[in-house]
């Protein structure tokens, strides 16, 4: 099976812009999830979705939202960018909700100047 | 919500030696608790894995033990290797409530 692939691998964006990653989790798996890694604050959770129903929300401003589609590839869009965002963005999918394992994609290193 | 904790945030250990990471959680109901190795410039990888009715589990080189009552869970890497180093992270997660508490992370550096 294909592994969990994120698009794009890089991007670079100025203050204020907004961005959208896209996430395509494993085949059958129904369960997307997306963190931030940064250095100073470690993985981060954002959301998780499964069955296009946002699930779960950590503790990040309404700036970041998501959404998944019937196909279970999922986007994370960030508005109003601010230089603190800069960061790997993670998403990772697992067969359904509730304990079960998460695969991670490469991430998107987004970079905000 | 679920607070993680992990020591050391650094490790150095000679090749062959054991190493030893150590999480705690504070939310009783989390009941899976996966660890994660992430060399530089790659994607966490899932290492092993232990859920709430099992004591310890071992695959290979690694073992993992939890400590429900005292609410800790250790990962043990026995026989250290070059390729062991990276970063390692634990995670806590209560079932049917698929959000993931990571620790902040064990640098490994496994000297030749």
């Amino acid at each position: 099976k294909a592994g969990v692939t994120q698009t794009p691998r890089y991007l670079i964006k100025t203050r204020g812009q907004q961005v959208t990653l896209s996430c395509s989790p494993i085949s059958g798996h129904r369960s997307v999830s997306w963190y931030q890694q940064t250095p100073g604050q470690g993985l981060q959770f954002l959301f998780e979705y499964f069955s296009e129903t946002q699930r779960n929300k950590g503790n990040f401003p309404g700036r970041f939202s998501g959404r998944q589609f019937s196909n279970s590839r999922s986007e994370m869009n960030v508005s109003t960018l601010e230089l603190g965002d800069s960061a790997l963005y993670l998403c990772a999918s697992s067969f359904g909700p509730g304990g079960n394992e998460q695969y991670f994609g490469p991430g998107t290193r987004l970079t905000v100047t | 919500g679920e607070n993680v904790e992990q020591h050391p945030s650094t490790l150095s250990v000679q090749e062959g030696d054991s190493a030893v990471i150590k999480c705690t959680y504070s939310d009783s109901a989390s009941n899976y608790f996966p660890w994660y190795k992430q060399e530089l410039g790659k994607r966490p990888q899932l290492i092993i894995d232990i859920r709430s009715n099992v004591g310890e589990k071992k695959d290979q080189r690694i073992a993992v033990t939890l400590n429900k009552t005292a609410k800790h869970f250790s990962l043990h890497i026995t026989e250290t290797q070059p390729e062991d180093s990276a970063v390692y992270f634990c995670a806590a997660i209560r079932d049917n409530f698929n959000k993931f508490y990571f620790g902040s992370g064990t640098k490994l550096n496994v000297k030749p």
